[in-house]
């Protein structure tokens, strides 16, 4: 089955400044990629997602790249905020549903 | 406007004894599942339901059921809980062939005493 790596496993950043988190996939015929967040005792909510046809996509402050040849993807988030502070989960899948989780990555952004 | 509601949000059980955690949603999608996560952990899946087609994980354990009698409905069945079994217990809902976003509800917390 699919394998998804997820680095780093925390992340601190000073406020305004930017976060990036990266993940690798191992099966080459992953061709969905959302992105998750999760705060303190909540469920998961996407917060952008990505296909294989496309490199890359933004929302306002929020971004993801994919590389297909390496298959590894990212999140972008730009211009951090308090609120943006939550653990943030990568995954893939190479079905039309029953997603791959990487292990997550806690961002806390610094006043 | 809930699309995927848990209840309840906090359930206390005592060893051995069963527990039925719910779920229902609004989305109308066809496939529903239920995730185990503990703290600082990916959620990691238990079973899905494809329709009415129950899928379990190769390493879901025995004492984990599931009941779906019908598209709004889900139930999550733990016979014989154990100490190890208290977590964060996830529903999500998603469609197929294209619409996989995956919706989560916000969780049932799980504790056993």
């Amino acid at each position: 089955g699919e394998n998804v790596e997820q680095h780093p496993s925390t992340l601190s950043v000073q406020e305004g400044d930017s976060a990036v988190i990266k993940c690798t996939y191992s099966d080459s015929a992953s061709n969905y990629f959302p992105w998750y967040k999760q705060e303190l005792g909540k469920g998961p909510q996407l917060i952008i997602d990505i296909r294989s046809n496309v490199g890359e996509k933004k929302d306002q402050r929020i971004a993801v790249t994919l590389n297909k040849t390496a298959k590894h993807f990212s999140l972008h988030i730009t211009e951090t905020q308090p609120e943006d502070s939550a653990v943030y989960f990568c995954a893939a899948t190479p079905f039309d549903y029953k997603l791959s989780f990487g292990a997550g990555t806690t961002v806390t952004v610094r006043a | 406007d809930a699309m995927v509601i848990q209840n309840p949000r906090y359930q206390v059980t005592q060893f051995g004894k069963p527990v039925t955690l719910s779920c229902s949603q609004t989305l109308n999608h066809n496939v529903m599942y239920w995730y185990q996560q503990k703290s600082s952990q990916a959620p990691k899946l238990l079973f899905h339901y494809y329709d009415k087609d129950f899928n379990n994980e190769a390493d879901t354990p025995d004492n984990f059921q599931s009941r779906r009698p019908n598209t709004s409905f889900c139930f999550l069945d733990i016979r014989s809980p154990g100490l190890g079994d208290a977590a964060m217990y996830l529903c999500a809902t998603s469609g197929t062939g294209g619409t996989e976003k995956l919706f989560f509800g916000s969780g049932t917390q799980l504790s056993v005493l």
